[in-house]
């Protein structure tokens, strides 16, 4: 287990719903990267964050959002959500010291939009 | 664009056999080529990873063989056994491993 854990391990929403997923991270980490993994395809990076800010963001509209809070939780938020937002969405935890190498991935939150 | 490219898709090794996954990349500012191994439910547990100053590096039945001009890597798995049965994917990044481009998967089964 690494331990990063993720709530909740399975959603249904409809479509302009807003879901917000949460991550707890390892403790000590001070960074949390968010991807998103479409059926049959590999994560794709949504956003960085490091110490509470932005640090980062893959190709993704600005209606998914994040935070990041001082026990280094966080959480995901996606506004108006559309079908093709269904996916399993990972959060991962590291340590950033002089970059970041070892990412500790969570389980993931399976959402499913209708 | 796709800038990290995995092939094939899927894989079937026997007991005891080779498995061999291919990536290439294009840009030429990633620095650290990581594989990660996924389970079903799981979510991708860092295997083994390179950096471009070293062509090859072994960790137990795990070798990746890196080609700086070619722009390309790739996972050996000896012995393969049937609990290495998972789909694996390559990535790359710059210093940033958490800002990390992954190919698309290779679904690995060992068959006993």
């Amino acid at each position: 287990e690494t331990g990063v854990t993720q709530s909740p391990t399975h959603l249904i929403k409809t479509r302009g719903q807003q879901v917000t997923l949460r991550c707890s991270s390892q403790s000590g980490h001070n960074t949390v990267s968010w991807y998103q993994q479409a059926l049959g395809q590999g994560p794709q990076f949504i956003f960085q964050y490091y110490r509470e800010e932005e640090n980062g963001r893959g190709n993704f509209p600005p209606r998914f959002s994040g935070l990041q809070f001082p026990n280094y939780s966080s959480e995901l938020n996606v506004n108006a959500l559309e079908l093709d937002d269904s996916a399993l969405y990972l959060c991962a935890s590291s340590l950033s010291l002089a970059g970041v190498e070892t990412q500790y991935f969570g389980p993931g939150t399976r959402l499913l939009v209708l | 664009q796709q800038q990290v490219k995995q092939s094939p898709q899927s894989l079937i090794v026997q007991k005891g056999g080779i498995s061999i996954i291919n990536c290439a990349y294009e840009n030429t500012a990633f620095d650290y080529f990581p594989w990660y191994q996924q389970f079903p439910g799981k979510g991708p547990a860092l295997l083994i990873a390179i950096r471009p100053d070293v062509s090859e590096k072994k960790e137990g039945r795990f070798t990746i063989s890196f080609n700086k001009s070619a722009k390309q890597f790739s996972l050996h798995i000896m012995d393969s056994q049937p609990g290495d049965s998972a789909t694996y994917f390559c990535a790359a990044s710059g210093t940033n491993a958490g800002k990390s481009t992954f190919g698309d998967g290779t679904t690995l089964t060992v068959k006993p």
